[in-house]
C-alpha cells in the first residue's frame, strides 16, 4: 500500500520568513495529494490540493509543487503568520481509491 | 463543500463497553470514510463505509471490533465495540465530492 514520509516533524520560524514542508510518497498510482491545517481541537481543513497533471499550485500566500519522477510534493507558505501556527498533515491518495494516507504531520510555530 | 455533523462530540466510556458514533452529511455522497487519530498523531484510515454493502477495513481493523453501517448516501455509522483505554482516539468521518475529502468534527473518545 501506500505510504507518505513527512519532515520536518517540527518547524519554527520567525513571522514574514517562509515555512516549506515536504512529503515523498511511494505508490506510483497516487496521483491526488492535498494539503490539511489542523488547529488544536479542530477537524483537519483543506488548505491547498495538487493532482499528478500539474506541477505546481499556488493560492496566496500558500503553494505546493509536485515532483512525480522523484515521487515528492512541497507545501510553500511564505510571509507566515502566528495564525499560520498549526499542525500541518499531507497526504495521498488514487482516483480510484480515494481514501487518504497522510503523512506523520508539521507542527508550525510562527514567532511573532 | 458538504456539511457534515458528528454525533457524540466526546463521551468518556467504560471499558468493555460500546459506543456508536453518527455521521451525518447534508447532501448525498458515494464515498465515506472513517479515520482514527491518536493523540499526538497523524490520522489513519480505519474503513471505506460503502453504501449497500459491507465497508472495506484497512489491515489491522476487522469488523468485529469496528462493525460500520452506510444504509443510505448522507449517513453512516461506526460502533467502537468491547472498548479499551487503547480505543482512546478521536474519529473522524470524511466524505468524498470526486473534488477533494472534507473532515467532519470529530467524536473525541475517553476509555477508562
Amino acid at each position: 500500500g501506500e505510504n507518505v514520509e513527512q519532515h520536518p516533524s517540527t518547524l519554527s520560524v520567525q513571522e514574514g520568513d517562509s515555512a516549506v514542508i515536504k512529503c515523498t510518497y511511494s505508490d506510483s498510482a497516487s496521483n491526488y495529494f492535498p494539503w490539511y491545517k489542523q488547529e488544536l481541537g479542530k477537524r483537519p481543513q483543506l488548505i491547498i490540493d495538487i493532482r499528478s497533471n500539474v506541477g505546481e499550485k499556488k493560492d496566496q500566500r500558500i503553494a505546493v509543487t509536485l515532483n512525480k519522477t522523484a515521487k515528492h510534493f512541497s507545501l510553500h507558505i511564505t510571509e507566515t503568520q502566528p495564525e499560520d501556527s498549526a499542525v500541518y498533515f499531507c497526504a495521498a491518495s488514487d482516483t480510484g481509491r480515494r481514501a487518504l494516507t497522510f503523512g506523520s504531520g508539521t507542527r508550525l510555530q510562527v514567532q511573532p | 463543500s458538504a456539511v457534515i455533523s458528528q454525533k457524540p462530540s466526546r463521551d468518556i466510556c467504560q471499558r468493555g463497553t460500546s459506543l456508536t458514533i453518527q455521521c451525518q452529511v447534508d447532501s448525498q455522497v458515494t464515498m465515506m470514510f472513517w479515520y482514527r487519530q491518536q493523540p499526538g498523531q497523524s490520522l489513519t484510515l480505519i474503513a471505506t463505509a460503502n453504501q449497500g454493502s459491507e465497508a472495506t477495513y484497512e489491515s489491522g481493523f476487522v469488523i468485529d471490533k469496528f462493525p460500520i453501517s452506510r444504509p443510505n448516501l448522507t449517513f453512516s455509522t461506526l460502533t467502537v465495540s468491547n472498548m479499551s483505554p487503547e480505543d482512546s482516539s478521536i474519529y473522524l468521518c470524511s466524505v468524498d465530492d470526486w473534488k477533494t475529502q472534507y473532515f467532519g468534527p470529530g467524536t473525541r473518545l475517553l476509555v477508562l
